[in-house]
Order: C-alpha cells, then sequence, then structure tokens
C-alpha cells in the first residue's frame, strides 16, 4: 500500500523559534497534501490543503503566516510553525491523495511538536 | 458546518465481546470511512463506504452506510486485545475535498 512518512517524529523547540515539519509520499506521487492537527485525546483537525505547485488553502481560523505550508513536489510537503508558542503544541499529521479524483487519503505516522 | 457526532466516546470491553459503535449527522455525507489510530500514530483506514446502505466486511469489521445517508456504524465481533485504540468516521466536505473526523470513540480490551 501507499506510504506516507513525517520527520521528525518528535521535536521540542524553545518558545518563538521556528520548526520545519516534513511529510513524503514514498511509493506514489501526491497531487494534495493535507495537514491536520490533534490535541490530546481530541479528533484530527484539518488545517490546510496543499497541492503541488500552488498556494495551500488554510481552514477558517488557521493563520497562514504562522504555518507555512510549501508543496514543492508531487511528493513533499513541508509545514514550518513559525514563532512557535506553547500553546501550538501538539500532534501534527499529514496525509497525501495520489490523483484529485481519489477518495482514500494515505497518512503519515504523525510528528509530536512539544514547545518550552 | 458539517459535523459528525460519534458515539460512545469510549468503551470498556472484555475481549471475545462484539462492539458497536455510530456516526450520525445532520448533512448527508456521499462517503462514510472509518480509521483506527493507535497511540502516537496517523489513522489508518479500515473500511469505505460509498453507496447509501452498502454493507461492507473487513476481517472482524463491518460497516454500514446507512439509507438516509447521515450515518452509519462499525461493528467489531470477538474483539481481541490489539482492538485497542481510537476509531474514527470520516467524510468529505461538501466541496469533496477534505475529510472532517469524528470525536472518535476510544476502545479498550481487557483479557
Amino acid at each position: 500500500g501507499a506510504v506516507v512518512s513525517q520527520h521528525p517524529s518528535w521535536v521540542i523547540c524553545k518558545s518563538g523559534t521556528s520548526v520545519k515539519i516534513e511529510c513524503r509520499s514514498l511509493d506514489f506521487q501526491a497531487t494534495t497534501m493535507f495537514w491536520y492537527r490533534q490535541f490530546p485525546k481530541q479528533s484530527l483537525m484539518l488545517m490546510a490543503t496543499s497541492n503541488e505547485g500552488s498556494k495551500a488553502t488554510y481552514e477558517q481560523g488557521v493563520e497562514k503566516d504562522k504555518f507555512l505550508i510549501n508543496h514543492a513536489s508531487l511528493t513533499l510537503s513541508t509545514l514550518t510553525v513559525t514563532s512557535a508558542h506553547p500553546e501550538d503544541s501538539s500532534f501534527y499529521i499529514c496525509s497525501a491523495r495520489q490523483g484529485a479524483s481519489d477518495n482514500e487519503q494515505f497518512f503519515g505516522p504523525g510528528t509530536r511538536l512539544t514547545v518550552l | 458546518g458539517q459535523q459528525l457526532n460519534q458515539s460512545p466516546q469510549s468503551m470498556f470491553i472484555q475481549e471475545g465481546e462484539d462492539v458497536s459503535m455510530n456516526c450520525t449527522s445532520s448533512s448527508i455525507f456521499n462517503t462514510w470511512l472509518w480509521y483506527k489510530q493507535d497511540p502516537g500514530e496517523g489513522p489508518v483506514l479500515l473500511i469505505a463506504l460509498y453507496k447509501a446502505g452498502e454493507l461492507t466486511s473487513n476481517g472482524r469489521l463491518t460497516a454500514q452506510f446507512g439509507i438516509t445517508r447521515k450515518d452509519s456504524f462499525l461493528n467489531i465481533s470477538a474483539s481481541i486485545p490489539s482492538d485497542v485504540g481510537i476509531y474514527f468516521c470520516a467524510g468529505f466536505n461538501q466541496a469533496g475535498t477534505a475529510l472532517i473526523f469524528g470525536k472518535g470513540t476510544t476502545l479498550s480490551v481487557s483479557s
């Protein structure tokens, strides 16, 4: 089956620093990648949708200048949390979809971010 | 906006028991998906439902897409300890571009 990886799997950073999280589709080309955030014991909340070569579409309430998304190739999307604060601590999960009409999304294993 | 209401929120069962959980919405969904998430991992797709009334099985798991397209249930038969985890229902938003997740059902299985 299709595999999506994320790097790093966990990261601890100081408040005010920026953190970059990578999402890669390992054995398929992903026209669309999605970024979700999951707080403890809560559901996955979609943050943004990114299509290769174009600007990401952010969900309401998600600051695009704080969560920078780059989908520069068909196998890689990055999420940069800029000037991170403790309230940004969360589990960030990406998913990838192969084709525009595909219903199935393949999820990465997630990245645990802790901001001190 | 579209929301998915999942119940129960959590379940504690004995190994070997059958489990049932469901998902409802006030909106119509054209696709229902059931995922399982283990601690510290991303969700894994269990069953996908694409037609109203559809009943689909995957091993000990069975899921149905409600006739009204506003609900779905997931059954697990003869539960085993590795069934422990959080089960999410999900459906596509109105634009069909992104998934909306329910709040999840946490399953605990004691042996």
